[in-house]
């Protein structure tokens, strides 16, 4: 059994380069979601997937971060002209319907 | 908006030792969960309970939800330093399971 998987697991980047992550969801699960986590606290929700459609999205998603889950399968998520504060751990999660939510391994990001 | 309080926010054991984690909700949980996390690395999914009085048991890992359904722990016999981690509870906010709010985790450290 597949999990979810996520690319790349580290990325650094200076100030206000754009970045964009991947995340490959469990393949029947047709539920996707991305949180962001900083060091010592847990994660916190950012957007939601319901197959293509993006049906949720939390205030923390400035108008810099965008989400896309094109064909229902994989996402992305980018961020444009980084700034210090967005370094953080970036986690994707998937679930079949409303059930439990199965994590990715994240993604590391820092900007310098 | 929901908050989970965890406490102790660190615990340190001696091997062998039990222990308990305590996870509270400011309000009713429609599905509380538990993840366990590596420093670094996504979260692995443990348990997840719905109703009020429900107990999981998974190797030597317990959870218990209230019958309020505000507060769950998570109690771990004869810990060993495969145990050691960041335990987080997650709860479902609204019951449309579209995202999830977390603690911001419990530091175990198991001692040999």
């Amino acid at each position: 059994d597949t999990g979810v998987s996520q690319d790349p697991r580290h990325k650094i980047t200076k100030r206000g380069q754009n970045v964009t992550f991947r995340c490959d969801p469990i393949s029947e699960h047709n539920r996707l979601y991305w949180y962001r986590q900083t060091l010592g606290q847990g994660p916190e929700f950012l957007t939601y997937f319901q197959n293509e459609a993006q049906l949720e999205k939390s205030r923390l998603l400035s108008d810099r971060f965008s989400a896309e889950r094109p064909k229902g399968s994989f996402s992305t998520l980018e961020i444009q002209r980084t700034e210090q504060g967005d370094s953080a751990m970036y986690l994707c999660a998937s679930s079949f319907l409303p059930d439990t939510q199965y994590f990715g391994p994240g993604t590391r990001l820092t900007v310098l | 908006s929901q908050e989970l309080e965890q406490s102790p926010q660190s615990l340190i054991v001696q091997e062998g030792k039990n222990l308990t984690i305590n996870c509270t909700s400011s309000k009713t949980l429609y599905g509380l969960y538990w993840y366990k996390q590596k420093y670094g690395e996504g979260l692995i999914f443990l348990m997840m309970l719905q109703k009020g009085g429900e107990e999981k048991s998974h190797e030597k890992i317990t959870a218990k939800l209230d019958e309020k359904k505000q507060q769950s722990s998570l109690h771990i016999t004869a810990s060993q330093p495969s145990h050691a981690g960041i335990y987080l509870c997650g709860a479902d906010p609204s019951g449309s399971a579209r995202q999830l709010t977390f603690g911001s985790g419990t530091q175990l450290t198991v001692l040999p």
